[in-house]
């Protein structure tokens, strides 16, 4: 079993929709997740960053923690074509330097 | 603001090779980390940089080895270069806090195609 499991897609909704997209793990010391975007060609870009369980919203993102059931979403309101990209959800433990990535899925938002 | 820049872009190399890859952190940040990401797949740690030391390592063997310079600036360095090897590697940047994990920031990569 991979320490973090994501479903790869690819995930095709219209414009305006709102989109949900899901990670587990398996690991109960990781403490801090986050969520990047990344865009072909291009790094991931830092989108979402959280330590506790609940959610937190950033403008239309909003990232959800559930960590007694070691589950994380992000949830995209108002969904554009520019949101177009791959999201991947990474994680770490108090202590660890390292990031453990799902393996992202891929998003088109159809105008 | 200079984000995480990473040269060159794009390489090619050839089995048995050896390659240096470099990586400027973000402005501010101390602390680099390495990362490979193969087609279709998430990134998988290097390993991480820290007062031009290696504090934390990924599964990787020791043909993959790196430096930090006091400019906190950084090189992967990849030994006998395996068609395995081709990847995107990326650099990724963040401030070293005591007790305090700090988000890391992406560099756009060297995309490293091995023939």
């Amino acid at each position: 079993q991979k320490e973090v499991e994501q479903d790869p897609g690819p995930l095709s909704v219209p414009e305006g929709a709102i989109v949900s997209l899901n990670c587990t793990y398996s690991n109960s010391a990781f403490q801090y997740f986050m969520w990047y975007r990344q865009y072909s060609r291009k790094g991931p870009e830092l989108l979402m960053y959280t330590y506790s369980s609940g959610n937190k919203e950033d403008g239309r993102f909003t990232a959800q923690v559930d960590k007694s059931s070691k589950y994380i979403s992000l949830f995209i309101r108002d969904s554009q074509p520019s949101d177009s990209a791959t999201y991947l959800c990474a994680m770490t433990g108090a202590g660890s330097y390292q990031l453990t990535f799902g393996k992202g899925t891929k998003l088109s938002v159809i105008p | 603001d200079a984000g995480v820049t990473q040269s060159p872009t794009h390489l090619i190399k050839t089995r048995g090779q050896q390659v240096t890859l470099r990586c400027s952190p973000k402005s501010g940040h101390d602390t680099v980390s390495w990362y490979q990401q193969a087609l279709g797949q998430g990134p998988q740690f290097i390993f991480q940089y820290y007062e031009e030391e290696e504090r934390q390592r990924g599964n990787f063997p020791d043909r993959f080895s790196g430096h930090q310079f006091p400019n906190y600036s950084s090189e992967l360095n990849v030994n006998a270069l395996l068609l395995g090897d081709s990847a995107l590697y990326l650099c990724a940047s963040s401030l070293a806090r005591q007790h305090s994990n700090q988000p890391q920031h992406f560099g756009d990569g060297t995309r490293l195609s091995i023939l």
